[in-house]
């Protein structure tokens, strides 16, 4: 079984430029989440998908940060302008439903911004 | 606020067993509880999760305390590859509420 795919794997990037992220989540998962994990922290969530639909996005920093998940299946995480705080590993995740917390997580996108 | 509390580091030899514990002493009649696991450069990974029975699958088992205040998650043979931090999170199964948030976890060190 494929995994939650994510790219790209590594991105570098100035201040105040802008990034996206991509994430293709495990065949049939219905809830998607994003995870913004910075050096040393446990992963934070920063929004949670229900098919198209949001969540929870009460972490989102919605100034500069957006998300979008197209038809339900793949999803994007955008950053414009990028700060040096925003400088973590993205992860991305999928479970089969809404119940129940089983999920599968990427092996993320390590974003760092000079 | 922090929904539960684990040390911040322990180890253990290779080959015998990792007791891992987290304590969660506000947790509602409606809140499970997760073990997951990060290896360095890697993403989560799902372990274990019960409500208040002792649960055992194929990576671990979970012990839960009758009052449900505390838990241990067990790793009956620890390997190097088991060198990890170990996530223990609360939460409703369903619910507005209802949502893995991830502490700073458990640093558990296998040594050969």
């Amino acid at each position: 079984e494929a995994g939650v795919a994510q790219s790209p794997r590594y991105k570098i990037i100035e201040k105040r430029q802008s990034v996206a992220f991509w994430c293709n989540p495990i065949s049939g998962h219905a809830t998607l989440y994003w995870y913004q994990q910075i050096l040393g922290q446990g992963p934070k969530l920063l929004i949670q998908f229900q098919n198209n639909g949001v969540v929870d996005d009460s972490q989102l920093p919605k100034d500069r940060f957006s998300a979008e998940r197209l038809k339900g299946v793949d999803s994007t995480l955008k950053i414009q302008p990028a700060k040096l705080e925003d400088s973590a590993v993205y992860l991305c995740a999928s479970s089969l439903a809404w119940t129940g917390f089983e999920a599968f997580f990427g092996q993320g996108t390590r974003l760092t911004v000079v | 606020d922090a929904k539960t509390t684990q040390p911040t580091s322990m180890d253990c030899a290779e080959g015998r067993a990792a007791n891992l514990p987290c304590n969660h002493s506000t947790i509602s009649g409606n809140e499970y509880v997760y073990w997951y696991r990060q290896i360095h450069s890697q993403g989560p990974q799902y372990i274990i999760h019960g409500l208040k029975n002792n649960e055992t699958n194929e990576m671990a088992s979970l012990i839960i305390t009758e009052d449900r205040k505390s838990s241990t998650l067990i790793l009956p043979h620890a390997t190097l590859r088991d060198t990890a931090v170990y996530y223990c999170i609360v939460t409703p199964y369903t619910g507005a509420n209802s949502k893995l948030t991830f502490g700073k976890g458990i640093t558990l060190s296998v040594r050969p």
